[in-house]
């Protein structure tokens, strides 16, 4: 079956500029989770949702981030006025019920590169 | 506040040579566990995660873990390596006293299996 998908793969910004990276999860999956991961190192978590419910996004660095999952399935992080340090890759993971035990399916991830 | 570290930038073992992939970690409460694997190009795939139950956990591709609860460590295994398994390997931690969203990851190891 479809794993959880992330497009686009690569975005260039310019500094200053917004960004929305797109998630599709694994369909009837409950759980959503976004990370940044900072190049050499592993995920950092950003945000947690549970359906529509954002629980969770005491892992966001800034304002600038935001992330929303209006209908339960699709997210997307958006980065407002983009800055050099925002540079990493971005991965989604879903889980099919709740955040504790289950296993998170990962997504190949956005390679974000701001100049 | 809840921590991993993985020791070793870097391990290196011989292919049919028994393999030990560090892991330690910090929580206040008790901890939810999990390791990772991360192929060139490829997302994080899940490889097996300590619960509760029996320390030594079993997972995918002929890999374990034991669950030390007084070293505090969580270290990955296989008896027999494979050229194969070289990749990048995550260690996970989750903290039951924090409501369980939030995924801390550590830096990552890369294994590399010589022929």
């Amino acid at each position: 079956g479809a794993g959880v998908s992330q497009s686009p793969r690569y975005k260039v910004a310019k500094r200053g500029q917004d960004v929305a990276l797109r998630c599709d999860p694994i369909s009837g999956h409950v759980s959503l989770f976004w990370y940044q991961q900072a190049l050499g190192q592993g995920p950092e978590f950003l945000t947690y949702f549970q359906n529509e419910a954002q629980l969770d996004k005491s892992g966001l660095p800034s304002d600038r981030f935001f992330a929303e999952r209006p209908e339960g399935s699709v997210s997307t992080l958006k980065i407002q006025r983009t800055q050099q340090e925002d540079s990493a890759v971005y991965l989604c993971a879903s889980s099919p019920g709740g955040p504790s035990t289950d296993t998170q399916y990962f997504g190949p991830g956005t390679r974000l590169t701001v100049l | 506040a809840q921590s991993v570290a993985q020791p070793e930038d870097q391990v290196n073992v011989a292919e049919g040579n028994p393999l030990t992939v560090k892991c330690t970690y910090s929580v206040s409460g008790n901890p939810y566990l999990f390791w990772y694997v991360q192929y060139p190009n490829r997302g994080l795939q899940f490889l097996l995660k300590y619960i509760t139950g029996d320390n030594l956990v079993k997972g995918s591709y002929g890999f374990e873990a034991e669950f030390n609860k007084s070293q505090t460590s969580f270290h990955l295994k296989k008896p027999s390596a494979l050229v194969s398994d070289s990749a990048l390997y995550f260690c996970a931690v989750r903290d039951t006293n924090t409501g369980g969203f939030k995924t801390i990851f550590g830096a990552g190891t890369r294994l590399f299996v010589k022929a």
